[in-house]
């Protein structure tokens, strides 16, 4: 079975510092790759999505992923942070059949001014 | 107005209780989904529709009764819960549930509060 693991619980960051939020997958075919972010108290909105081709994926606010496959991961980066991007950031793996998503824990980005 | 809609945003129930989710799509899509978001828990897929058919359902305990009259609209039936069932409810649709990954797009979602 699927699975996701987003090693970092809590990342603390200055504003206008580079981030890098890490995720791991295990699936044993071509994953489908999605980055997603939760407001408080708000639903997930999708960043970014890897479903083939370039493995370097250009999202929205600024947010790229790269899809490695040898190391099955799939990190997100940011090359420099803005305080409204503190928010929890969702990895989650696709499957080949239907969007049943699995989602990492999460990881809560503070930004500190 | 948003792409997928659930009320109410917030909901506090007793464990006696029946009350009932609601989600709408405005996106044409095919494919609708309840998930789960527990504290310090990952989010949990819990029921699939398709085409207003369910094809999965990931051994949720049957107090949750989910329904899909049509295309647009899921609905997410609750009674006698257990205040471990307090969480985040989101709901989500897609454009198909078919081979081949597609994004989904989430709501807002619920609040339940069980007491």
């Amino acid at each position: 079975a699927q699975s996701v693991t987003q090693p970092d619980i809590h990342i603390t960051v200055s504003e206008g510092a580079s981030l890098e939020l890490r995720c791991n997958y295990s699936y044993g075919a071509t994953p489908y790759l999605f980055w997603y972010v939760q407001s408080p108290g708000q639903g997930l909105q999708l960043l970014l999505k890897y479903f083939s081709g370039d493995t370097l994926v250009q999202g929205i606010k600024g947010f790229e992923a790269e899809f490695k496959r040898s190391q099955s991961s799939f990190n997100l980066r940011k090359p420099s942070v803005h305080w409204s991007d503190a928010a929890e950031y969702f990895c989650a793996v696709g499957t080949s059949y239907g969007n049943k998503l699995v989602f990492g824990a999460g990881t809560i980005l503070r930004v500190k001014s | 107005e948003t792409g997928v809609t659930q009320t109410p945003r917030h909901l506090v129930m007793g464990m006696t209780n029946k009350k009932s989710l609601k989600c709408e799509q405005h996106l044409g899509h095919n494919a609708m989904y309840w998930y789960k978001q527990s504290a310090k828990k990952p989010l949990e897929l819990m029921f699939v529709y398709s085409l207003e058919e369910r094809v999965e359902n990931n051994s949720v305990p049957s107090r949750f009764s989910p329904e899909c009259p049509n295309s647009s609209h899921l609905f997410l039936h609750l009674h006698t819960l257990q205040p471990e069932d307090s969480a985040l409810y989101l709901c989500a649709s897609s454009q198909d549930a078919g081979p081949g990954g597609t994004e989904a797009f989430f709501g807002q979602g619920t609040r339940l509060t069980v007491v």
